[in-house]
């Protein structure tokens, strides 16, 4: 299995500009995590979804975000318009509901706002 | 309100050497405690999974211990490498909280030759 695939890896946008962020889960897997992280805030849970339901979106930071997940294999993150402070790593996360509930974590994209 | 305190916020040692890094939480209630490995401009990946019952444990030179009672872990590098220079992020589920997770800040190690 490739893993948890996020793209892009890297985005520079203008302030204003729409962005969207994609994300492939491992196949399987019946949990999606949004994180975000900064250097200031580490690790925030931004919405996770359960079947493709959204199941908590208490970490979004305001209506600029928002997420789908259409169906088991893909998941989008947008940001309209994005921000200079939205400028940060966002992380895709899958797993399993059960056992241990472990979380595996996609490479992240890095987004730049300017 | 859950919380997960880790300590210290940055280290730098000499290759070869151990080292031990401190994660204190007040995660309530307790299901299971994780240390993750986070390189440089990668996502981070699971070192252990640790339950209330379990005290100690190792994968390879990386051991975790957890307390339960006094809610402190621990993860101690053994013999460090230069590819050890990483972040180490303390992570602890609920009982209640299906799959959400409390994230400590990190721990970012620095091995020099």
């Amino acid at each position: 299995d490739a893993g948890v695939i996020q793209s892009p890896r890297h985005e520079v946008t203008e302030m204003g500009q729409e962005v969207t962020l994609r994300c492939k889960p491992i196949s399987g897997h019946d949990y999606l995590f949004w994180y975000r992280q900064t250097m200031m805030r580490g690790l925030e849970l931004l919405i996770y979804f359960n079947n493709n339901v959204p199941i908590d979106d208490s970490g979004m930071p305001e209506d600029r975000f928002s997420a789908k997940m259409p169906n088991a294999s893909f998941s989008t993150l947008k940001i309209q318009p994005s921000e200079p402070r939205d400028s940060a790593v966002y992380f895709c996360a899958t797993g399993i509901a059960g056992g241990r509930y472990e979380q595996y974590f996609g490479p992240g994209t890095r987004l730049t706002v300017t | 309100k859950n919380q997960v305190e880790q300590s210290p916020q940055s280290l730098i040692i000499l290759e070869g050497k151990n080292c031990t890094l401190q994660c204190n939480y007040t995660v309530s209630p307790f299901s299971n405690l994780r240390w993750y490995k986070q390189d440089t401009g990668r996502g981070p990946v699971s070192l252990t999974i640790m339950t209330f019952s379990e005290n100690t444990k190792s994968n390879g030179r990386y051991t975790a211990t957890l307390d339960a009672d006094t809610k402190q872990s621990s993860l101690h590098i053994t013999a460090s490498q230069l590819s050890d220079s990483a972040s180490y992020i303390c992570v602890v589920r609920a009982n209640n909280a299906g799959n959400m997770l409390t994230f400590g800040g990190g721990t970012r190690l620095m091995v020099k030759p």
